[in-house]
């Protein structure tokens, strides 16, 4: 039982560039969510997605889209990265009202 | 002003020390109160959560709730060195899905 997974653990992109990040969780949970969080800003919900087939925003989608792919995977694509991306991202599932389980976070820098 | 307010530290204290750690909130509607554990590098962990007003225990950890001052507390009695960790409050309305977190308080056990 691994929990949330994410990759990868690190990336470094040039602005303009676009990549995905990756979640899974094998927890059979139907809620799943993407946060960032940056010094002094706590978390902040970019995505979540109640059940496979459906996402909606959180506080900060802009330059943000994300894919439900199946009740396991859900992921983060960033289209043309900007500096202001640079952040730690986590992915997290639960069952229930409120995230219990986050994975262990992209460290992104956009250069 | 942010919905969930917390002083970033750092709490430094030595060995066996009990700490307390403190936010403030500012929506009513606020029903559930959460303290995450995140080590450095690492994703949050739920630490535990209470309903309401009231407190909560679970070992060498209490969590107390005042919602007359809006005012969220996590006690840690003896403090240990392991402790050391940057602990996350959130609060959870059954309004929506938006999980609101405050910036995180650093604590330091010195041993």
């Amino acid at each position: 039982n691994a929990g949330v997974t994410q990759t990868p653990k690190f990336q470094v992109l040039k602005t303009g560039q676009s990549m995905t990040l990756q979640c899974a969780q094998d927890m059979n949970h139907n809620s799943m969510y993407w946060y960032r969080q940056d010094p002094g800003m706590g978390l902040r919900l970019i995505y979540y997605s109640a059940s496979e087939g459906t996402t909606d925003k959180g506080e900060v989608p802009n330059g943000y889209n994300v894919s439900r792919l199946n009740k396991r995977e859900f992921s983060l694509r960033l289209e043309s990265a900007a500096p202001s991306q640079t952040s730690v991202y986590f992915c997290a599932s639960t069952e229930g009202s409120w995230v219990r389980y986050f994975g262990p976070g992209t460290r992104l820098t956009v250069l | 002003q942010k919905e969930v307010e917390q002083d970033p530290g750092p709490l430094s204290v030595p060995e066996g020390a009990i700490v307390s750690l403190n936010c403030t909130y500012s929506n009513s509607a606020f029903q559930y109160f959460m303290w995450y554990r995140q080590y450095s590098r690492k994703g949050p962990e739920l630490l535990m959560y209470t309903y309401s007003s009231g407190n909560k225990e679970d070992g060498r950890f209490t969590a107390q709730v005042d919602k007359s001052s809006k005012y969220i507390s996590l006690f840690i009695r003896d403090s240990q060195p392991s402790d050391s960790a940057t602990y996350l409050c959130a609060s959870w309305g059954e309004y929506g899905n938006k999980l609101v977190f405050g910036a995180g308080t650093i604590l330091r056990v010195k041993s």
